[in-house]
């Protein structure tokens, strides 16, 4: 079946940091492949999707690339914020299914 | 544009209570679904509905049922809580399959 695999967290940066979050799939076929993103006490909302080998998501300043080789969907951002300290979600879609398959999330802490 | 509406925001049940969690969409979704998230676990899928009188099991369906006689509605029901339901719930919708959910701010649901 599909698995989406992400790195534990917490990640802990200070404010202006780079940021990296691996995320790596297993799924048949192409699917889409999508970042969300939850701050604390909200629900998730989406950041960044990809739907095609070689597509670059990109939103707020953070982006992902879908590397088909290496089955894998990585989150960056160059500077982060204290304010983009949240929990972040990989997750993926296969065509003709009808549901998303999430990674167990990565939380986010940003210190100024 | 209200979005998906999920009531109530907090509740508590003594074990064996049933109760009726509620979600509303007014963006004409035909796909919802619930989804129940518990620290380490990640997000996983109780139950899922492709359009109006159409529904299916999740990941973890069994203690939850749900309905869709309407487009805008799908209620999920606790017809027995336990403890092990206790846990944050969310609701949401989307539009056509490769489109993002759009996610409520949850209902947080403590069995005692």
């Amino acid at each position: 079946g599909n698995s989406v695999t992400q790195m534990e967290g917490p990640v802990t940066l200070s404010e202006e940091a780079f940021l990296t979050i691996n995320c790596t799939y297993t799924a048949t076929g192409y699917p889409s492949l999508f970042w969300y993103v939850q701050y604390p006490g909200e629900g998730l909302q989406l950041l960044l999707k990809a739907t095609k080998a070689d597509d670059k998501g990109s939103n707020k300043g953070f982006e992902a690339t879908y590397r088909k080789e290496t089955t894998s969907f990585h989150l960056e951002k160059g500077s982060v914020q204290v304010s983009d300290s949240a929990v972040y979600f990989c997750a993926l879609i296969q065509p003709g299914y009808s549901t998303l398959t999430f990674g167990k999330g990565t939380m986010l802490l940003v210190s100024p | 544009n209200a979005g998906v509406t999920q009531t109530p925001k907090f509740q508590v049940l003594k074990t064996g209570q049933s109760m009726t969690l509620q979600c509303a969409q007014d963006m004409n979704h035909e796909y919802m679904s619930w989804y129940r998230q518990d620290p380490g676990m990640g997000l996983r899928l109780i139950h899922y509905s492709v359009g109006a009188g159409i529904t299916d099991q999740g990941e973890v369906p069994n203690g939850y049922n749900v309905s869709r006689s309407t487009t805008e509605d799908f209620p999920l029901r606790l017809l027995s809580a336990a403890p092990s339901q206790t846990s944050v719930y969310f609701c949401a919708s989307r539009d056509r399959v490769d489109s993002p959910l759009h996610f409520g701010n949850g209902t947080r649901l403590t069995v005692t």
